[in-house]
């Protein structure tokens, strides 16, 4: 499968531990994006990177979040502290590069903050 | 502030008719539009995108229509089957910012056999 991975699809934590999620783009894409669904709400933007580097971060929380984009491995978005409002559907989406080239979308995380 | 709006939250059709979702957006520097479909417990798929330098763009049984002056675009799929049944997600982005997508909340499309 040359989609862009998530894992895991699935995740519980408890209030207070971490939560990591991982995506790995579509083979030959180098442009990684990470969105949120909340229940009954459309998907929303958090971070755009490049390999080693964060270009966009304008839809990241100020605190808690944070996303890497190594030159080796797959993308990371890290929750530390979980809370319950961060139960969500977490999609990472990847893209070939620049202009109007269209994301192609993971089929997401769900965390479940208990 | 909900800058794309997709003011139905779900839409039932008959097999074989014509669906029309409808999305309304604020953002006069919104030039880029898409459609992406849902399935649940998938991630969204891409569809249809249309630039703001055009008014239709049309691929098979989908075409996207662009009102500029009305701010408002809307996805036609004809004829509608039932694997077309899913949620549809209308989409948009600025200038300089094209893959910062701000996303409607959606509307759940259901075509009855």
């Amino acid at each position: 499968n040359a989609g862009v991975m998530q894992n895991p699809r699935h995740l519980v934590r408890r209030r207070g531990q971490e939560a990591r999620l991982r995506c790995s783009p579509m083979k030959g894409h180098s442009h990684v994006y990470w969105y949120r669904q909340l229940p009954e709400e459309g998907l929303k933007f958090m971070v755009y990177l490049q390999k080693e580097n964060i270009i966009d971060e304008s839809g990241m929380p100020k605190e808690r979040f944070s996303a890497e984009f190594p030159k080796e491995g797959p993308s990371i978005l890290r929750i530390q502290q979980v809370v319950r409002g961060d139960s969500a559907a977490y999609f990472c989406a990847s893209s070939s590069g620049g202009g109007n080239s269209p994301l192609h979308f993971g089929n997401g995380t769900r965390l479940t903050v208990t | 502030d909900q800058q794309v709006k997709q003011n139905s939250p779900s839409l039932s059709v008959q097999e074989g008719r014509i669906s029309i979702l409808n999305c309304d957006y604020t953002n006069s520097m919104f030039d880029y539009f898409l459609w992406y479909k849902k399935y649940p417990a998938e991630g969204p798929t891409f569809l249809i995108s249309i630039s703001s330098i055009k008014d239709k763009n049309e691929d098979g049984r989908f075409t996207v229509f662009l009102n500029k002056s009305a701010k408002h675009l809307s996805l036609h799929i004809v004829p509608s089957q039932p694997g077309d049944s899913a949620v549809y997600f209308c989409a948009a982005s600025a200038r300089g910012a094209t893959n910062k997508l701000i996303f409607g909340t959606g509307t759940l499309l259901a075509v009855q056999p």
